[in-house]
């Protein structure tokens, strides 16, 4: 059973520029959520999918967009990015229809802005 | 926002009983208490999570105070493994979703 995954595993882009992120829920889980982790910092919620559809945001910017697939896989989308951009981004899933709210993390995708 | 009070850093020796403990004052009664470890430069990994009533696992045990005002997390037997940043989460109610706030967590030192 294959849990979580990332691509690619790291990345390295210029300011301005923009990335997409992919992430593949564990097998069965029907919502994926994405978190930035900035370094020494904790994990930051970005935005929850579910059916398709954003179901919550946290507090980022319009450049952090995202899309989920009728497969449950999903993107993250960063535009113009910034310096501050570079973190450590998390996809978690789990499976909210079945009303559990144990999250999965993947291995995480380490993007550098420079 | 993260809900929640740790300690930044704490060691165990190895063989012994780490306990992490967690501040929650302002949790509301349908909230619930999470725990996650991340090793470094890994996704974090659930632990254990509870309501009210202590909880225990294969990994853990988790202490609840009566008033769930605070927690402990104890892993009966720490080996370097255990080596990690500790996050304790309080989970908002069902009905505004099922993400999770981080505060900044406790990184434990297991030392030989």
């Amino acid at each position: 059973d294959a849990g979580v995954t990332q691509s690619p595993t790291h990345l390295i882009k210029t300011r301005g520029q923009q990335v997409t992120l992919r992430c593949s829920p564990k097998s069965g889980h029907d919502t994926v959520s994405w978190y930035q982790q900035a370094l020494g910092q904790g994990p930051q919620f970005i935005f929850q999918y579910y059916e398709e559809e954003e179901r919550q945001r946290g507090n980022f910017p319009d450049r952090f967009s995202g899309h989920q697939f009728p497969n449950y896989s999903s993107e993250l989308n960063v535009n113009a990015l910034l310096l501050g951009d570079s973190a450590l981004y998390l996809c978690a899933s789990s499976l909210l229809a079945g009303g559990s709210y144990e999250q999965y993390f993947g291995p995480g995708t380490r993007l550098t802005v420079t | 926002d993260a809900k929640t009070t740790q300690p930044p850093s704490m060691d165990c020796a190895e063989g012994r009983a780490a306990n992490l403990p967690c501040n929650h004052s302002t949790i509301s009664g349908n909230e619930y208490v999470y725990w996650y470890r991340q090793i470094h430069s890994q996704g974090p990994q659930y632990i254990i999570h509870g309501l009210k009533n202590n909880e225990t696992n294969e990994m853990a045990s988790l202490i609840i105070t009566e008033d769930r005002k605070s927690s402990t997390l104890i892993l009966p037997h720490a080996t370097l493994r255990d080596t990690a940043v500790y996050y304790c989460i309080v989970r908002p109610a069902l009905n505004t979703g099922n993400q999770f706030y981080f505060g900044t967590g406790t990184s434990l030192t297991v030392i030989p």
